[in-house]
């Protein structure tokens, strides 16, 4: 079975620091990992991917995330916050063969102060 | 850029009435979601369908539940008797085949049961 665990429900930045929203992963097989952006009212927006290529993947508006085995870690990272970042984010796992379904975690919220 | 359309965006309906969600897949995509998202919560897998069948379906999905492709363009969840707990927002995916891994989600419907 797969997981994912997000630490903190809430993370607050201020425009230009960097951000950090953490994603730690359980799997009984290589898996594949997403993060997803959710803005208000809104669907949910893929951001990037770890697909078993490259460990560092850069994703759509600046973010990045470096999957780490050794952690079992997907760790989500922007340099410099902007206000239009201010989402909830949410990490998700499946396994890395067919289509199979997503597994979600409990999403992180984060805040963007001027 | 293609898209997954889901209609209504907002459906109010009475507890014990029956609720059908549309969704519009991405066309050349072979395979389909849903999930839903209670209000705070985290995103849940509901069932999976490819080639014309349930591929997989979580212990959300039970007896009053049912999807149907009924043409080549949309795909439907189908709620017989709604309960004041399914209130939630329920989002349609779908992924193609190839290298592509992703589900590309649906801006969701969002279904109030009084």
């Amino acid at each position: 079975a797969q997981s994912v665990t997000q630490l903190g429900s809430h993370v607050s930045v201020s425009e230009g620091a960097l951000v950090l929203l953490r994603c730690n992963y359980s799997s009984s097989v290589p898996p594949y990992l997403f993060w997803y952006v959710q803005y208000p009212n809104q669907g949910l927006q893929l951001l990037l991917k770890y697909t078993s290529a490259a460990t560092l993947v850069k994703g759509i508006n600046g973010f990045e995330a470096e999957f780490k085995k050794s952690e079992t870690s997907f760790h989500l990272t922007k340099p410099s916050a902007h206000m239009s970042d201010a989402a909830e984010y949410f990490c998700a796992v499946r396994r890395n063969t067919g289509f199979q379904k997503l597994v979600f975690g409990t999403g992180t919220r984060l805040l963007v102060s001027p | 850029e293609p898209e997954v359309t889901q209609t209504p965006s907002h459906q109010v309906t009475q507890m014990g009435q029956e609720v059908i969600l549309r969704c519009v897949p991405i066309s050349n995509h072979l395979y389909f979601y849903w999930y839903r998202q209670i209000l705070g919560q985290k995103v849940e897998f509901l069932v999976s369908f490819y080639n014309n069948e349930i591929s997989e379906k979580s212990e959300i999905f039970d007896d009053q539940f049912s999807v149907e492709r009924p043409d080549g363009s949309n795909f439907t969840l189908k709620i017989r008797s709604t309960k004041l707990e399914d209130s939630a927002m329920y989002f349609c995916a779908s992924g193609g085949g190839g290298q592509s891994y992703e589900q590309y989600f649906g801006p969701g419907t969002r279904l109030t049961v009084t």
